[in-house]
C-alpha cells in the first residue's frame, strides 16, 4: 500500500456541485498539506495542518476548505466547483524528522 | 512578493551532464529543495540544502549559495529515464509547518 494515499485519482464534477478530495497516510506523520498543480505554474499551497486541531490556509484557500479527521486523514472540499478549480491536486505529509514531503499520487480534478 | 525563477525546458544527451538553475526571492529562507516528476506521477523529493555548498546523492548533486540567492541541481551520467520536471522550492519560514514555495518547473528532456 502506498504511503500518502488519495481518492479519487480522477474525477469530473459540474459547476456548483460540492466535491471532496480525500487523503489517508500511514508515514505516520503531523504535518499534511495539500497543494493545487497547474500546468505552468508549479505547485501552490491551498491549505496546511501542523496536527488535528491545527488548520491554516495557504495562498490559495478561496473556495476550499479543509478537515483534519485525524493525524492520518486530510480532506479537501469544493463547496461549489468552478471550471478554473479544473486542476491535479495533491496531498502532502511530513514531520520534523523528513528532510522532504512525501507526495500522494494525485486526483485529476476536472470541473465542466 | 515570492519568487523562485528557473528555466522551463532543458533538453540534453544521455550520458551528458545537466545543471538545472534555481534563484529565489522570498520573505525568508530556511533551505532549498528539488522534486522531480514524471509525467502523469506525483513529485518526488531528491535533496535539501540549507547551508551553503554541495551535497552529492548519487548521480544527483545539489548546491546553494544563500549569499545569491541561487542554487542548482546537477544531473550526471544522463539517462533516459531522468526525462521529468524538477521543481526547486523553498522553505521561507521557521515555523513548524515545513511548508513550502515551490518554482513553476523545468521540464528536462533527455536524447538518445
Amino acid at each position: 500500500d502506498a504511503d500518502v494515499t488519495q481518492t479519487p485519482r480522477n474525477r469530473i464534477t459540474k459547476t456548483g456541485k460540492r466535491i471532496m478530495l480525500e487523503c489517508s497516510q500511514t508515514k505516520g506523520h503531523d504535518r499534511m498539506y495539500w497543494y493545487r498543480q497547474d500546468p505552468g505554474l508549479g505547485l501552490r499551497l491551498i491549505y496546511y495542518s501542523f496536527d488535528v486541531k491545527d488548520i491554516n490556509k495557504g495562498e490559495i484557500s478561496d473556495g476550499y476548505s479543509v478537515s483534519r479527521q485525524a493525524q492520518a486523514k486530510f480532506s479537501l472540499s469544493l463547496e461549489s466547483a468552478i471550471p478554473n478549480q479544473t486542476a491535479l491536486y495533491f496531498c502532502a505529509t511530513s514531520d520534523e524528522g523528513s528532510r522532504g514531503y512525501t507526495f500522494g499520487s494525485g486526483t485529476r480534478l476536472t470541473v465542466v | 512578493g515570492q519568487s523562485l525563477e528557473q528555466p522551463s525546458e532543458v533538453t540534453a544527451v544521455e550520458g551528458a551532464i545537466v545543471q538545472i538553475n534555481c534563484t529565489y526571492q522570498t520573505s525568508g529562507f530556511y533551505g532549498l529543495s528539488w522534486y522531480q516528476q514524471h509525467d502523469g506521477g506525483a513529485p518526488t523529493f531528491l535533496s535539501y540544502n540549507a547551508l551553503d555548498g554541495l551535497e552529492e546523492t548519487g548521480r544527483f548533486s545539489s548546491f546553494l549559495s544563500r549569499s545569491d540567492s541561487y542554487g542548482y541541481l546537477l544531473l550526471q551520467e544522463l539517462q533516459m529515464k531522468d526525462s521529468a520536471s524538477y521543481f526547486c522550492a523553498v522553505r521561507d519560514n521557521k515555523d513548524s509547518s515545513y511548508k513550502l514555495i515551490f518554482g513553476s518547473g523545468t521540464r528536462l528532456l533527455v536524447r538518445p
